[in-house]
């Protein structure tokens, strides 16, 4: 069965200072990755995701996404934080050709950014 | 707009009552999916549908019971709530299998006393 850690569970940072967040999977093929983040009383949006080629993927909101299958591992990176970035962020795999591509969460890492 | 609505935002129920969460999308998608969140937890699959008339279980599919009936709307209910149960239900549709355009709704506070 897949899974999804993600280490840190809080991250504080500084305005205009770089974030990265860890991510790591347990996935027996190659996986569909994708990062989501969730602000306050809202949803969950797509960052970005990745399926396959280029191994560094770029998202929205200034945001990119490495995968190293050797580490397993899928790390969200920002080099430069705003306020608007406070959020909960969750990395998730997906199994490919699962009817319904049911994807597995990771627990979350919840970002303050400070003034 | 566009989107998925889920009703109602917040109940407070007591253990033993029973309830209904109602998902639509207005975006024809063929999947859709039940979350539940729970801190420390991400997002744990309930139940799914891969279509009109059809569901399937997820991961955390005891207590739970869903249907649909028509393709835009996606039914949760609990026939006997307890405790347990308490968090903030998420709905999602999808036009593909693959999980790149899922669009959450934004989400159902339950709490069971």
């Amino acid at each position: 069965a897949q899974s999804v850690t993600q280490p840190d569970i809080h991250i504080t940072v500084s305005e205009g200072a770089s974030l990265e967040l860890r991510c790591n999977y347990s996935y027996g093929a190659t996986p569909y990755l994708f990062w989501y983040v969730q602000s306050p009383g809202q949803g969950l949006q797509l960052l970005l995701k990745y399926f396959s080629g280029d191994t560094l993927v770029q998202g929205i909101k200034g945001f990119e996404a490495e995968f190293k299958r050797s580490q397993s591992s899928f790390n969200l990176r920002k080099p430069s934080v705003h306020w608007s970035d406070a959020a909960e962020y969750f990395c998730a795999v997906g199994a490919t050709g699962a009817a319904g591509n049911k994807l597995t969460f990771g627990g979350g890492t919840r970002v303050l950014v400070k003034p | 707009n566009a989107g998925v609505t889920q009703t109602p935002k917040f109940r407070v129920l007591k253990t033993g009552q029973s309830m209904t969460l109602l998902c639509a999308q207005d975006m024809n998608h063929e999947y859709m999916y039940w979350y539940r969140q729970d801190p420390g937890m991400g997002l744990r699959l309930i139940h799914y549908s891969v279509g009109e008339g059809t569901t399937a279980k997820g991961e955390v599919p005891d207590g739970y019971n869903v249907s649909r009936l028509k393709k835009q709307n996606f039914l949760l209910g609990l026939e006997s709530a307890a405790p347990s149960q308490t968090s903030v239900y998420f709905c999602a549709s999808s036009y593909n299998d693959r999980g790149d355009v899922l669009t959450f709704g934004a989400g159902s506070r339950l709490t069971v006393l």
